[in-house]
């Protein structure tokens, strides 16, 4: 069965420092993977997706994932944080099979500090 | 402009009531969901919908309804049998015609916060 493991509940950075958010999968298809960020009191926006293609996944906002099979991760990142960049993040997996809909991890709030 | 529309915003119901939250979409999507959020726990599946009239349980659809006679609509009922239904839900669609929708980018709703008093 599928799952993701977002590892840290909450982290926090400086303004300009480099923002790292982890993600780990379980999947007993190859999985397509996705990151979204959600500000309060609103609903997900797509900020990229893994979907075999390649490894290095560039998004919006200039945030980037790298899929690495071996290790089953697709952290999150992005080399220099912005006040903007505060928010919740989640890491998503695709269920796989014939219902193509998303397992979701239990999220990361990032907050930046100036 | 294309988007998904939730309403209300905010919602307030009385123990023993059933509500309705409402969804709409202009993207002509023909796969629609409906996820709970609450802290710390992640998006849960409750519903979702791959074309009209065709609608498939999630992980925790006890206590939950929906109905799926337009394209563009797709609303839940939070029924009094849902024990504890204080929580943001959230609406998303996606295309669902491609032969791999596992693909599909969800697009979200701006949510509504149901809160039982």
């Amino acid at each position: 069965a599928q799952s993701v493991t977002q590892l840290g509940s909450h982290v926090s950075v400086s303004e300009g420092a480099l923002v790292l958010l982890r993600c780990n999968y379980s999947s007993s298809v190859p999985p397509y993977l996705f990151w979204y960020v959600q500000y309060p009191n609103q609903g997900l926006q797509l900020l990229l997706k893994y979907t075999s293609a390649a490894t290095l996944v560039k998004g919006i906002n200039g945030f980037e994932a790298e899929f690495k099979k071996s290790e089953t991760s697709f952290h999150l990142t992005k080399p220099s944080a912005h006040m903007s960049d505060a928010a919740e993040y989640f890491c998503a997996v695709t269920r796989g099979g014939s219902q193509g809909n998303l397992i979701f991890g239990k999220g990361t709030k990032l907050s930046v500090k100036p | 402009d294309g988007g998904i529309t939730q309403s209300p915003k905010y919602l307030f119901r009385k123990e023993g009531q059933n509500v309705t939250l409402s969804c709409e979409q202009n993207l002509n999507h023909d796969a629609m969901y409906w996820y709970r959020q609450d802290p710390g726990q992640g998006l849960r599946l409750i519903y979702y919908s791959q074309i009209v009239n065709d609608f498939q349980k999630g992980d925790i659809a006890e206590g939950y309804s929906v109905s799926r006679e337009k394209k563009e609509s797709f609303p839940l009922t939070v029924t009094s049998a849902q024990k504890n239904p204080t929580a943001f839900y959230l609406c998303a669609s996606s295309l669902g015609t491609t032969s791999d929708w596992s693909t599909d980018t969800q697009y979200f709703g701006p949510g509504t916060r149901l809160t039982v008093l």
